[in-house]
């Protein structure tokens, strides 16, 4: 059982350019969610999504990208690069609302 | 939309001795509330949740947390802190009415000896 399994570990990327994070869930969990973790601030909710085809904003959503198209996948596209975008990224799943969230290893991501 | 705050950044506390850390949040609905911790380099993982019933929760570790609707927190405890202890802790709060899950910033527990 493999849980949250998020690629890749490690991205540098330079400012302007664009990516994909990807999130796969194999617990057939409806909730997934994105964060991005900085110091001092905690984790940000980035977007979130509460079963295929639905996705909604969170508290921290510009510059990023979101879809769901099936119930395990939910990738992160970043459109064009900003330095203000270099942090540890994680993504989470969960069966609902109300219950523990599953968090992947973390993708750690640098912008120059 | 809900709220977390997470009064203190950082707590000393000796070995041995108790803690609490601190979580008031706000929101104009109902919600369930957790715990994470997250030691040094590593993914978050979940100490406890209240979702309804007793306000008094216990969780992994030894930790508990009482919820207290009145004053709006779910404040964090253990009796005797342990050097393993050390790390960051996460109070997170989830809105009954979207299942949108924020967190605080967090409180870096260290353990002196």
């Amino acid at each position: 059982n493999a849980g949250v399994t998020q690629t890749p570990k490690f991205q540098v990327l330079k400012t302007g350019q664009s990516m994909t994070l990807q999130c796969a869930q194999d617990m057939n969990h409806e909730y997934m969610s994105w964060y991005r973790q900085d110091p001092g601030m905690g984790l940000r909710l980035i977007h979130y999504s509460v079963g295929a085809g639905i996705t909604d904003q969170g508290e921290v959503p510009n510059g990023y990208n979101v879809s769901r198209s099936t119930t395990e996948d939910f990738p992160l596209r970043l459109l064009s690069a900003a330095p203000s975008q270099t942090s540890v990224y994680f993504c989470a799943s969960a069966r609902g609302g109300a219950a523990p969230l599953h968090f992947g290893n973390g993708t750690r991501l640098t912008v120059t | 939309a809900q709220s977390v705050t997470q009064l203190d950044s950082q707590v000393p506390v000796f070995e041995e001795a108790p803690v609490e850390l601190r979580c008031n949040y706000s929101s104009s609905v109902s919600v369930y509330l957790f715990w994470y911790v997250q030691y040094p380099n590593q993914g978050l993982q979940l100490l406890l949740k209240y979702l309804s019933g007793s306000t008094l929760v216990k969780g992994i570790n030894g930790f508990e947390a009482e919820f207290n609707k009145s004053q709006t927190s779910f404040h964090l405890r253990k009796p005797s802190v342990h050097i393993s202890d050390t790390a960051e802790y996460f109070c997170a709060v989830s809105s009954t009415r979207d299942d949108k899950i924020i967190f605080g910033k967090g409180t870096r527990l260290h353990i002196l000896p």
